[in-house]
């Protein structure tokens, strides 16, 4: 089946550490995208790319980073410097171009413990 | 910088009654909107998509409208089931970006009551 994997569902990360979020897809979209939802707020953007090896910092970006080595992977490093790091992380992707749609994973919750 | 108001931000109704869900941003340059639903600890399944050109888009008991020029959109959901339990987001892609660089709404949590 062609779609969006993120993994894991559910991830603990104790205060200091580094934690790594997978994203993965088959659809063959050119762009991906990390999100944050926060409980009962929309979703922010974090990072995005476009195409592989580039990507750009969305409107939250400080304390992560992502890196896009293949079309098919998106990871995000939640890292020691996110103070709030504790919330339900989304991935998503879409083919590259306008008047798209977007097509988003089932998501991971990070909590710091 | 864009903003994106959904009110109410939760919603009750008796199974069979229509739902109008109302979704409003500030800046009308935009490229599309998108509805999603999101079934609680689950990802977003998208909805409907609407291009800036289209003033509406329908999906089975599903519609929704946009009026650029006034800033709103409103997904009608005919015909209320208990499996339409869900939050509703909306979504606007800016002008000034590419792909789907989305600003989100907060959602509006809806239940429809057997």
């Amino acid at each position: 089946d062609g779609g969006i994997t993120q993994s894991p569902k559910y991830l603990f990360r104790k205060e200091g550490q580094n934690v790594t979020l997978s994203c993965e897809q088959n659809l063959n979209h050119d762009a991906m995208y990390w999100y944050r939802q926060d409980p009962g707020q929309g979703l922010r953007l974090i990072y995005y790319s476009q195409i592989v090896n580039d990507f750009q910092k969305g409107d939250i970006a400080e304390g992560y980073s992502v890196s896009r080595e293949k079309k098919e992977s998106f990871p995000l490093t939640v890292t020691s410097a996110q103070k709030n790091p504790t919330a339900f992380y989304l991935c998503a992707s879409s083919p590259q171009g306008l008047n798209t749609e977007a097509f988003f994973g089932q998501g991971t919750r990070l909590t710091v413990v | 910088k864009q903003e994106v108001t959904q009110i109410p931000a939760a919603l009750s109704v008796p199974e069979g009654e229509n739902l109008v869900l109302n979704c409003s941003f500030t800046d009308s340059a935009i490229y599309n909107l998108q509805w999603f639903r999101q079934d609680p600890g689950k990802g977003l399944t998208s909805l409907l998509l609407i291009q800036s050109s289209q003033r509406e888009q329908t999906s089975g008991r599903l519609n929704a409208s946009l009026d650029k020029s006034s800033g709103r959109s409103t997904l009608y959901i005919a015909a209320s089931q208990p499996g339409d339990s869900a939050t509703y987001l909306c979504a606007v892609n800016v002008i000034k970006a590419a792909g789907n660089k989305l600003t989100f709404g907060g959602g509006t949590r809806v239940l429809v009551k057997p």
